[in-house]
């Protein structure tokens, strides 16, 4: 899996756009881009991903550049709720027999 | 449709005990993960069963052991507890091989004393 770079930390005002930032510049051609994140004291839940184009769903959206070395989740109206730990995982599709592994990630906090 | 359910959610235990943790999955689902979460160490896989074989094994000590059963539901036993070994434990289930479509319980939350 690509290695991936996410700030530590991050804040954001309420009813804000939340712009998370990861960077992967050693993805290779069959690689998404993946982004879970985890509220406090729950499990991991699945956001979104993608592959080369910029995807959208009712939790957020995912702009990936051109050259597919950064990438950015975009929560367009942040609120309290979204306050979390957000993941940004890059592997292949069908590497589902592999364990998913989880780095740092940044801790987004929404400010009232 | 329901959720992943882990019980306990909460357990203290003693030192040099042991203890069975239990996931029941999304019904369907036949993929079961399980991951320890520390403040220290973040979140870390143990292993993943698959029609009740493990399939993957993360690298933790023989301490660490799990099992499904036929109906998916697994389990997870820790023997001889460390004070180390408190943590959140989280069970994951997966229907199929897609990387976005792990399902996260809410943890059992572990206290060794």
């Amino acid at each position: 899996d690509a290695k991936t770079t996410q700030p530590t930390s991050m804040d954001c005002a309420e009813g804000r756009a939340a712009n998370l930032p990861c960077n992967h510049s050693t993805i290779s051609g069959n690689e998404y881009v993946y982004w879970y994140r985890q509220i406090h004291s729950q499990g991991p839940q699945y956001i979104i991903h993608g592959l080369k184009n910029n995807e959208t769903n009712e939790m957020a959206s995912l702009i990936i550049t051109e050259d597919r070395k950064s990438s950015t989740l975009i929560l367009p109206h942040a609120t309290l709720r979204d306050t979390a730990v957000y993941y940004c995982i890059v592997r292949p599709e069908g590497t589902g027999r592999r364990a998913l592994t989880f780095g740092s990630g940044t801790r987004l906090q929404v400010q009232p | 449709k329901a959720g992943v359910t882990q019980t306990p959610r909460y357990l203290i235990k003693t030192r040099g005990q042991q203890v069975t943790l239990s996931c029941s999955p999304i019904s369907g689902h036949r993929s079961v993960s399980w991951y320890q979460q520390t403040p220290g160490q973040g979140l870390q896989f143990l292993f993943e069963y698959f029609s009740e074989t493990q399939r993957n094994k993360g690298n933790f000590p023989g301490r660490f052991s799990g099992r499904q059963f036929s109906n998916s539901r697994s389990e997870m036993n820790v023997s001889t507890l460390e004070l180390g070994d408190s943590a959140l434990y989280l069970c994951a289930s997966k229907q199929g091989e897609a990387n976005y479509g792990y399902t996260f319980g809410s943890g059992t939350r572990l206290t060794v004393v």
